[in-house]
C-alpha cells in the first residue's frame, strides 16, 4: 500500500489558484490517485481521480508526472467555500483497501481568506 | 443528484447502551461502507458490506459492532454496548461497483451521525 505525504495545511486568498502536492514514492503500477474533499462536520466528497498525465473536471485538475511518484491537485480561483481538508489517496483498487475501503491520511487543511 | 442519507444527525447515549445508526445508500448502489472520524482525527474505515455479508472489516470493528441491511433500502450499524471512546462522527458510504483492479469506483458519503457517549 503506497504511503502518501501531503502538507498539513495551506493558506490562500480568494481568486487564487491553489496547488496541493502529494508524494507517493512507492506507488505501484496498478495504483490510481484519488482526491477527496471534506468540509467540517460533513462526509468526504470525491473530487477527482487519475492514473497519469492530466485529468480535468469541472471542479479541479490533477497533474501526474511521468514517474507518478507525486501528484498535484489544482483548484482554480478558489473561493471561501473551498476551505476544507483535501485528502490524497493511492491504491491498487483505486483507493487502498482490498475490497475498496478508503484509507485516509490526515489530509491538507486549506484555508481560503478574503 | 442522488445522495446517501443518515439518521439521526446526532445521537447522545449513555455508556453501555446500544445504539443503531441508520443509513439509506443510493438506490442502485451495491456496496456499502461505514467509516468513523473521532474529533480532530482521520477518517477510519470500519466495515464494507456486499451481497448481505461483510466483505472486509478493520480492527476497530470488533464484536461490539454489527451491520445489517434489514430491507432493500436501509443499512444499519449497531454498537451493542457503547464506550466513551466510541464518540465520533460515523459516516456511511456506498458505491455502485466494486473496486476492480485499477480505477475503482467512487464512494458517496452521507452527512454523518455524530455519536456522543456520556
Amino acid at each position: 500500500l503506497a504511503k502518501t505525504t501531503q502538507p498539513i495545511s495551506m493558506d490562500s486568498y480568494e481568486g487564487q489558484e491553489v496547488n496541493i502536492t502529494c508524494s507517493h514514492n512507492n506507488i505501484a503500477t496498478n495504483d490510481y490517485i484519488t482526491w477527496y474533499q471534506q468540509f467540517p462536520s460533513q462526509g468526504p466528497r470525491f473530487i477527482i481521480q487519475g492514473y497519469k498525465t492530466k485529468v480535468t473536471n469541472e471542479v479541479a485538475s490533477l497533474f501526474i508526472p511521468a514517474d507518478r511518484k507525486s501528484s498535484t491537485l489544482s483548484l482554480p480561483r478558489v473561493s471561501l467555500s473551498d476551505t476544507a481538508v483535501y485528502y490524497c489517496l493511492v491504491g491498487d483498487r483505486g483507493y487502498g483497501g482490498s475490497q475498496g475501503n478508503l484509507i485516509f491520511g490526515k489530509g491538507t487543511k486549506l484555508s481560503v481568506k478574503p | 443528484e442522488p445522495e446517501v442519507t443518515q439518521t439521526p444527525s446526532h445521537q447522545v447515549t449513555q455508556m453501555g447502551q446500544e445504539v443503531i445508526l441508520r443509513c439509506v445508500p443510493i438506490s442502485n448502489h451495491l456496496y456499502f461502507y461505514w467509516y468513523r472520524q473521532i474529533l480532530g482525527q482521520k477518517v477510519e474505515f470500519l466495515v464494507s458490506f456486499y451481497n448481505n455479508e461483510i466483505s472486509e472489516k478493520s480492527e476497530i470493528f470488533d464484536d461490539q459492532f454489527s451491520v445489517e441491511r434489514p430491507d432493500g433500502s436501509n443499512f444499519t450499524l449497531k454498537i451493542r454496548s457503547t464506550k466513551l471512546e466510541d464518540s465520533a462522527m460515523y459516516f456511511c458510504a456506498s458505491s455502485e461497483l466494486p473496486s476492480q483492479g485499477g480505477a475503482g469506483d467512487t464512494q458517496y458519503f452521507g452527512p454523518g451521525t455524530r455519536l456522543t457517549v456520556l
